[in-house]
């Protein structure tokens, strides 16, 4: 079983819609980070969520962790083709030190 | 800035056949992390190392192993290559022990086993 699951897995949009992607867990989290990954490349840092109840925002991107901080969501304001990508949640649960990753979300945003 | 160095970033091999992949982390970066990624699927994590001492191990097969050097370099030896090993493997390091801290990846090795 995952440790972290995305939802939703797939989501294909057209240009300038909104859209949230969720992270959940039953395990908490010191953190949370999320990453967007293009075909062929290695994930990238999008932001780590610490705080529960933090929103961080990144131009049209917010992201928010849980109070509990067993789960995080991401929202895209007017999604741009720019977007297109793999979005991954990750975390290291607090019985161990190693971060593990969400199945991720396979966002197609069309022109 | 340095970012993390795999190699090589192709790698085309037989069944059986053995393989190692490379990875230099950024300078001053303490933990390197090794993943695999099949096709149309998340990251899997396989193993990782602090400070050159193995820190965790997660779905990795006894026919792979790992180790960090004293410069901070990591290999991944594959051997029994099998075609279900075909995947993209990623290696990234980060710094300050790695826990909460982001993860920097390299651009990865696309294993192919043929």
């Amino acid at each position: 079983t995952q440790l972290l699951e995305q939802s939703p897995q797939f989501l294909s949009i057209q240009e300038g819609e909104n859209l949230t992607v969720y992270c959940n867990s039953s395990s908490v989290f010191s953190s949370l980070q999320w990453y967007r990954q293009e075909p062929g490349e290695g994930p990238v840092l999008l932001v780590t969520v610490v705080t529960g109840g933090e929103v961080k925002k990144l131009k049209r991107l917010t992201f928010q962790f849980g109070d509990a901080r067993k789960d995080s969501s991401l929202h895209i304001t007017a999604a741009q083709p720019g977007d297109t990508g793999l979005y991954l949640c990750a975390g290291a649960p607090k019985n161990n030190n190693d971060m593990r990753f969400g199945a991720g979300t396979r966002l197609t945003v069309k022109p | 800035a340095a970012g993390v160095i795999q190699s090589p970033r192709h790698l085309i091999k037989e069944k059986r056949e053995t393989a190692t992949l490379k990875c230099y982390p950024i300078p001053r970066h303490d933990t390197v992390y090794w993943y695999q990624q099949g096709p149309g699927q998340d990251p899997q994590f396989l193993i990782s190392f602090y400070e050159k001492m193995q820190s965790d191990k997660g779905s990795i097969p006894d026919r792979f192993s790992a180790q960090q050097f004293s410069d901070y370099h990591s290999e991944l030896n594959m051997s029994s290559l099998e075609l279900g090993d075909s995947a993209l493997y990623f290696c990234a390091s980060s710094p300050l022990g790695g826990r909460d801290s982001p993860l920097h990846f390299g651009n990865g090795t696309r294993l192919t086993v043929t």
